[in-house]
């Protein structure tokens, strides 16, 4: 079955620095990735959209300047937080498809194992 | 965004089916019901998903009403690794997964 894969999948920093977390497909090529955070306790909350070869597409109240995505090959994609504070802790995780697009409901959506980011 | 509802917590005694709700009545005709638990501190992980006809695999089935305003998913013979937060999703246009918040099912021995 379909596989993502996430890195790293936890990780430590200081305020002020970036951190850059990558999420890959290892046996499907995924034109479309998505970025969720999820707090303890809490759901998961959709951040973005990655498009292969374009912008990204963020949900309201994500700062896009804060959370850079690059979609730069068919299984790759990475999300990187800038200049971290400890508001930023979270429990980041990603998930892609091999099909997205218009008669792609059926198709399910694999999910990465998550990475944990403590910014001190 | 999250178009489902589900009851934030359930018991079920190990070997005992757990019938798990959800609420889906804005639906839209071309809409998937997904279902997927999260146990604790790790990725969510797919169980079973369908349009109008109920399902089943190995995991679990899916019986989603005649008017799919509403589905259950039910572990046949719930184990302690059943124990986790499972999330009923209905996939829009788009392909976007929008969580809502989810049952956290406790199985006990």
């Amino acid at each position: 079955g379909a596989v993502v894969s996430q890195h790293p999948s936890w990780v430590i920093c200081k305020s002020g620095t970036s951190v850059k977390i990558e999420c890959r497909s290892l046996d499907f090529q995924a034109t479309t990735m998505f970025w969720y955070r999820q707090f303890p306790k809490q759901s998961l909350m959709l951040m973005a959209t990655s498009n292969e070869g374009s912008k990204a597409t963020y949900e309201q109240g994500v700062e896009k300047d804060k959370f850079l995505i690059n979609h730069a090959s068919l299984t790759l994609s990475t999300l990187t937080v800038t200049s971290a504070h400890p508001e930023d802790s979270s429990f980041y995780i990603c998930s892609a498809s091999p099909f997205t697009g218009v008669g792609s409901g059926a198709n399910v959506l694999t999910f990465g194992a998550g990475s944990r980011l403590t910014v001190l | 965004d999250a178009k489902t509802t589900q009851p934030p917590s359930m018991d079920c005694a190990e070997g005992r089916a757990a019938n798990l709700p959800c609420n889906h009545s804005t639906i839209s005709g071309n809409e998937y019901v997904y279902w997927y638990r999260q146990i604790h501190s790790q990725g969510p992980q797919y169980i079973i998903h369908g349009l109008k006809n109920n399902e089943t695999n190995e995991m679990a089935s899916l019986i989603i009403t005649e008017d799919r305003k509403s589905s259950t998913l039910i572990l046949p013979h719930a184990t302690l690794r059943d124990t986790a937060v499972y999330y009923c999703i209905v996939r829009v246009p788009g392909n976007q997964f929008y969580f809502g918040t989810g049952t956290s099912l406790t199985v006990i021995p």
